[in-house]
């Protein structure tokens, strides 16, 4: 089955440590996205990438890092750099084009204590 | 600047109909989506208009009217299960691949 897979689906850290999350799909979409989402809040994109080896910043980069080295695998590193870590982190796909229907993974909640 | 806005909270009565609205300010987008979210959940895709009018799947519709800068999402017969928030999302042109979300409603089924 094709799909997005997100692990783990909670983690817990403690402050000042980094810890980065993964996100893998199988849909052979050429677009990923990571989104942090806070209680009772809409979605924000941290980054998104178009390409392989291509990434650019959403409106809320800072304290988070992405690397995009194969299509299928879209990791975020939340850096201790972010001041308020804890969230709902939710990675998606899409392919190029079309209604730019985006497909999401189960999300990972992060708690930092 | 581009933006999308909806209302934070909407309630309605099991079997009813209702209507989730969104507005939005926006150079030019290729269309208008809706996703739901159930709590603790990952949004999922409902519809897309790319065309004005209505497009029908099931029981929901949704509609756009890009000479009001105006979308709804219609909900027919309310089951409890549709409890969750909507999102509007719009389509930008300057980007093939980018959405730009509205901040989500809640809608709330009562018995």
């Amino acid at each position: 089955d094709g799909g997005i897979t997100q692990s783990p689906k909670y983690l817990f850290r403690k402050e000042g440590q980094n810890v980065t999350l993964s996100c893998e799909q199988n849909l052979n979409h050429d677009a990923m996205y990571w989104y942090r989402q806070d209680p009772g809040q809409g979605l924000r994109l941290i980054y998104y990438s178009q390409i392989v080896n291509d990434f650019q910043k959403g409106d809320i980069a800072e304290g988070y890092s992405v690397s995009r080295e194969k299509k299928e695998s879209f990791p975020l590193t939340v850096t201790s750099a972010q001041k308020n870590p804890t969230a709902f982190y939710l990675c998606a796909s899409s392919r190029q084009g079309g209604n730019n229907e985006q497909f999401f993974g189960p999300g990972t909640r992060l708690t930092v204590l | 600047g581009q933006s999308l806005e909806q209302p934070s909270e909407v309630t309605a009565v099991e079997g009813a109909i209702v209507q989730i609205n969104c507005t939005y300010q926006t150079s030019g987008f290729y269309g208008l989506s809706w996703y739901q979210q159930h709590d603790g959940g990952a949004p999922t895709f409902l519809s897309y208009n790319a065309l004005d009018g209505l497009e029908e799947t099931g029981r929901f519709s949704s509609f756009l009217s890009r000479s009001d800068s105006y979308g709804y999402l219609l909900l027919q017969e309310l089951q409890m299960k549709d409890s969750a928030s909507y999102f509007c999302a719009a389509s930008p042109m300057d980007s093939n691949y980018q959405l730009i979300w509205g901040a989500g409603t809640k809608l709330i089924i009562k018995p």
